[in-house]
């Protein structure tokens, strides 16, 4: 089944840009969407379809697509954006819905 | 307010059986493809199940396949998630979640019910 690749774990100080890797065999071919999720919280969608932010997230989180690796860009990172990061495809060819295992971003 | 509320989680012995609910409202349910997605302590996301609007579709992961049954009403706004021959791994919090389409991005989450399977 197909099988998506994030790094367990991001640090970045205050102010700076965070970026988080998913990497998946043609991953450019398929839409991305990224979750934030909190702890004892439920995830929070942040970016679907590649690149596009739903209402109420900040222009700060953007997202990108293309060969074999996605990634979010988290801007001007503050405390509040500490949390787990997934990222997930529908995978056409198996009919397989997948999430990453997750990245931990820590701000310093 | 756009809501999923999830309930019937709890404690269960290995080999038992379990329904789940979820409640929407604030949306057209009716027009959305439904979700459950689950999350083992510790642990990562996974995808569990899944059904179209009109109940017509269903998918169930390789992991719960022949012993989960997800289902909706309509006309009650409730998905439901029926487990069965629950093992220790299927120990999680379990997520009623809507997606933006049948193939979407999953836009909303409840806030997710405890399953224990434990003797």
């Amino acid at each position: 089944s197909y099988v998506l690749t994030q790094p367990p774990s991001v640090s970045v100080a205050p102010g700076q840009t965070a970026r988080i890797t998913c990497g998946g065999n043609n991953i450019g071919g398929k839409s991305l969407h990224w979750y934030q999720q909190k702890p004892g919280q439920a995830p929070v969608l942040v970016v679907f379809d590649d690149s596009d932010r739903p209402s109420g997230i900040p222009e700060r989180f953007s997202g990108s697509n293309s060969g074999n690796t996605a990634t979010l860009t988290i801007s001007r990172v503050e405390a509040g954006d500490e949390a787990d990061y997934y990222c997930q495809v529908w995978d056409t060819s198996s009919d397989h819905r997948v999430f990453g295992g997750g990245t931990k971003l820590t701000v310093l | 307010e756009v809501q999923l509320v999830e309930s019937g989680g709890g404690l269960v012995q290995p080999g038992g059986s379990l329904r789940l609910s979820c409640s929407a409202s604030g949306f057209a349910f009716t027009s959305y493809a439904m979700h459950w997605v689950r999350q083992a302590p510790g642990r990562g996301l996974e995808y569990v199940s899944g059904i179209s609007s009109n109940g017509g579709s269903t998918y169930n992961a390789d992991s719960v396949k022949g012993r989960f049954t997800i289902s909706r009403d309509n006309s009650k706004n409730t998905l439901y998630l029926q487990m069965s021959s629950l093992r220790a791994e299927d120990t999680a919090v379990y997520f009623c979640v809507k997606s933006l389409g049948d193939f979407g991005a999953f836009d909303i989450w409840g806030q997710g019910t405890t399953v224990t399977v434990s003797s």
